[in-house]
């Protein structure tokens, strides 16, 4: 099994470019999730969804937009890249349910300059 | 909407001191979610809390729900260097979907 994978795992972009971020889970997970994390802020929700065809907001949504074509997919888009988006982008999926862990994939780095 | 705060943002100890990391929310949680996160690495799922006034053990770590289900804490007995990392609380509200975190503990442990 191979969890949640996220690709790329790195990535340097110019500022004003665009680029997708890929979450893939092969668990069957319902809720799949795209958090950023800065020093010092731990990890901030930024968009979510319940299940295929469903998104949500979280806590910083702006300036990134998402997509749940597939239930095991969950893609993270950047339409134009600013600097204050350089940061770790995690990916989480689990379980629709009460109480049920999230499992993360490695992560990937952002840079952009 | 929902806050998770944690505390200290960073904690440095001696190996074999002990080390407490704080879990406050500004609304009642659901249930509460323990994850560890070592240097370089995802958080990974330590534990849940589901009950008021819950409290659960894993060897060294022992886990505390509040009563009034807006708390937590995590207290790791006679820390080793194996225990570096930064250690996440994550909490839900009644509607499970979403999830949130606080904002983490970096601990050092030095030998």
């Amino acid at each position: 099994n191979a969890g949640v994978t996220q690709t790329p795992k790195f990535r340097v972009l110019k500022t004003g470019q665009s680029m997708t971020l890929l979450c893939a889970q092969d668990m069957n997970h319902e809720y799949m999730y795209w958090y950023r994390q800065d020093p010092g802020m731990g990890l901030r929700l930024i968009h979510y969804s319940v299940g295929e065809g469903t998104t949500a907001k979280g806590e910083v949504p702006d300036g990134y937009n998402v997509s749940r074509l597939k239930k095991q997919n969950f893609l993270l888009g950047l339409e134009s890249a600013a600097p204050s988006q350089t940061s770790v982008y995690f990916c989480a999926s689990r379980n629709s349910g009460a109480y049920t862990e999230a499992f993360f994939g490695q992560g990937t780095r952002l840079t952009v300059v | 909407g929902q806050q998770v705060m944690q505390i200290p943002q960073y904690q440095h100890v001696q190996e074999g001191e002990d080390f407490t990391t704080y879990c406050n929310s500004s609304t009642t949680l659901s249930n509460i979610q323990w994850y560890k996160q070592r240097p370089g690495g995802h958080p990974v799922f330590l534990i849940q809390l589901v009950k008021s006034g819950e409290v659960k053990k894993q060897k060294r770590l022992t886990f505390q729900f509040g009563e009034a289900k807006k708390n937590s804490s995590l207290h790791i007995t006679a820390t080793q260097t194996t225990d570096v990392g930064t250690y996440f609380c994550a909490g839900t509200q009644y509607n499970f979907n979403k999830f949130y975190f606080g904002s983490g503990t970096k601990l050092n442990v030095k030998p």
